[in-house]
């Protein structure tokens, strides 16, 4: 069965320091994608980076870094000097099984000033 | 480009009404998404479309539920008849398609309130 566990309810950063996101995965599949979306309290859905698991190099969009550890089946998300506007819900998600999507519960980022 | 574009924001209707919930994806994307999220239970997927074709709608928690794809720029989710139990926010998102394109990208939710 596919599933993805995000064990961190919540999270406390200081500002301008870095942040670690954990994200477990379980499937049997070998082509699956990871994905990481930010959910400010304006509800939006913001896509922030992808993984695919064939891909060798771990995945970067400019503050946002995905640390694949494919034997370990994990995926956290590394934000770089946190900002006041990174406060928000994160979202590990998984596509695995065709198109199929799915999520994990989430963990609320605090960042701090 | 204009994103993925939803209507209503929000809806607040009657336990027993119909509800029509619409999305249009991003020009050239060709799949298209419809997720319930709550509280209780997260983000979840209800079914998905390829080409206005459904593919997988094993998440449509019942029969009450009905989603279409007339064409490639509009899809609609419909409850008929409605319950409290299923208000929630629904997101519509969209794909495109071919290798190194796998990211969904969301449109803004319609928040449903069922009294």
């Amino acid at each position: 069965a596919q599933k993805i566990t995000q064990t961190q309810p919540g999270m406390f950063v200081q500002e301008k320091e870095a942040v670690t996101l954990d994200c477990t995965y379980d499937t049997s599949d070998q082509s699956y994608g990871l994905f990481w979306y930010k959910q400010p309290s304006s509800g939006e859905m913001i896509f922030l980076i992808y993984q695919g698991s064939y891909d060798e190099q771990n995945a970067t969009e400019g503050r946002y870094s995905l640390n694949f550890q494919k034997a370990r089946k994990s995926a956290n998300l590394v934000i770089s000097a946190s900002q006041l506007g990174d406060s928000a819900m994160y979202f590990c998600a998984m596509r695995a099984g065709g198109f199929k999507t799915i999520f994990g519960a989430g963990t609320r980022l605090f960042v701090k000033a | 480009d204009a994103g993925v574009i939803q209507s209503p924001r929000h809806e607040v209707t009657e336990m027993g009404q119909e509800v029509t919930l619409r999305c249009k994806p991003i020009s050239g994307h060709d799949y298209l998404f419809w997720y319930r999220q709550t509280m209780m239970r997260g983000l979840e997927l209800l079914i998905y479309f390829n080409n206005n074709v459904p593919i997988d709608d094993s998440g449509m928690p019942e029969d009450r539920f009905s989603a279409k794809m007339p064409n490639a720029s509009f899809s609609t989710l419909k409850i008929q008849p409605s319950e409290p139990r299923d208000s929630a926010v629904y997101f519509c998102a969209s794909r495109g398609g071919g290798h190194g394109t796998d990211t969904q990208y969301f449109g803004p939710g319609t928040r449903l309130t069922v009294l």
